[in-house]
């Protein structure tokens, strides 16, 4: 059972590009969280989706950033007009979340963005 | 609002020493516990959780952590670190809704031969 996919690894853009991330979660989860963590900083709370729906997203900024996670393919974290305090490592958990009640986040190996 | 305090941000340790790495937590409402692990440049590996029942956990690796809800912690302990223990060491919380986990600062152990 692979684990939580995340690509690119590595992406660098300049101010003002798009920058796109994905996520292929673990088989059978539905449940996808993406995470932020800036440098010398702990991970931050973005958005949570399930398939064609946003359920959280308080933690997302309010202009530029925007996911998605499709009946099809995998979830997506865009963020539009990239400025350099962008640059930090996103982190894509799932998790199969029964009806209630807490279950294990499966984390990503991350990819790490760098805006010049 | 829920909130997540490591009080270290850095734990040397000799090879074999025990260790502490401590961890409060804040919240209204029954919460669950996470501690997750990151090594360089790798995504976060989960540790080991209390959801309830027993408040000492234990993890395949040998760290213990028990839930203390009259003094809102979880700290995570080993009494005999290995060298390959160094690494980044995050708690989290998350509420009995499941949904987002909200993460410390993180303790950064660092295992000195």
């Amino acid at each position: 059972n692979a684990g939580v996919m995340q690509n690119p690894r590595h992406l660098v853009r300049r101010r003002g590009q798009e920058a796109r991330l994905r996520c292929s979660p673990m088989k059978g989860h539905s449940h996808v969280y993406w995470y932020r963590q800036l440098p010398e900083e702990g991970l931050k709370f973005m958005v949570y989706l399930q398939k064609e729906n946003i359920i959280d997203e308080s933690g997302m900024p309010k202009e530029r950033f925007s996911a998605e996670f499709p009946k099809e393919g995998p979830s997506i974290l865009r963020i539009q007009q990239v400025v350099r305090g962008d640059s930090a490592a996103y982190f894509c958990a799932s998790s199969p979340l029964k009806t209630g009640g807490a279950d294990t986040q499966y984390f990503g190996p991350g990819t790490r963005l760098t805006v010049l | 609002a829920q909130s997540v305090t490591q009080l270290d941000s850095q734990v040397p340790v000799f090879e074999e020493a025990p260790v502490e790495l401590r961890c409060n937590y804040s919240s209204s409402v029954s919460v669950y516990l996470f501690w997750y692990v990151q090594y360089p440049n790798q995504g976060l590996q989960l540790l080991l959780k209390y959801l309830s029942g027993s408040t000492l956990v234990e993890s395949i690796n040998g760290f213990e952590a028990e839930f203390n809800k009259s003094q809102t912690s979880f700290h995570l302990r080993k009494p005999s670190v290995h060298i390959s223990d160094t690494a980044e060491y995050f708690c989290a919380v998350s509420d009995n809704q499941g949904g987002k986990l909200i993460f410390g600062q993180g303790t950064e152990l660092s295992v000195k031969p």
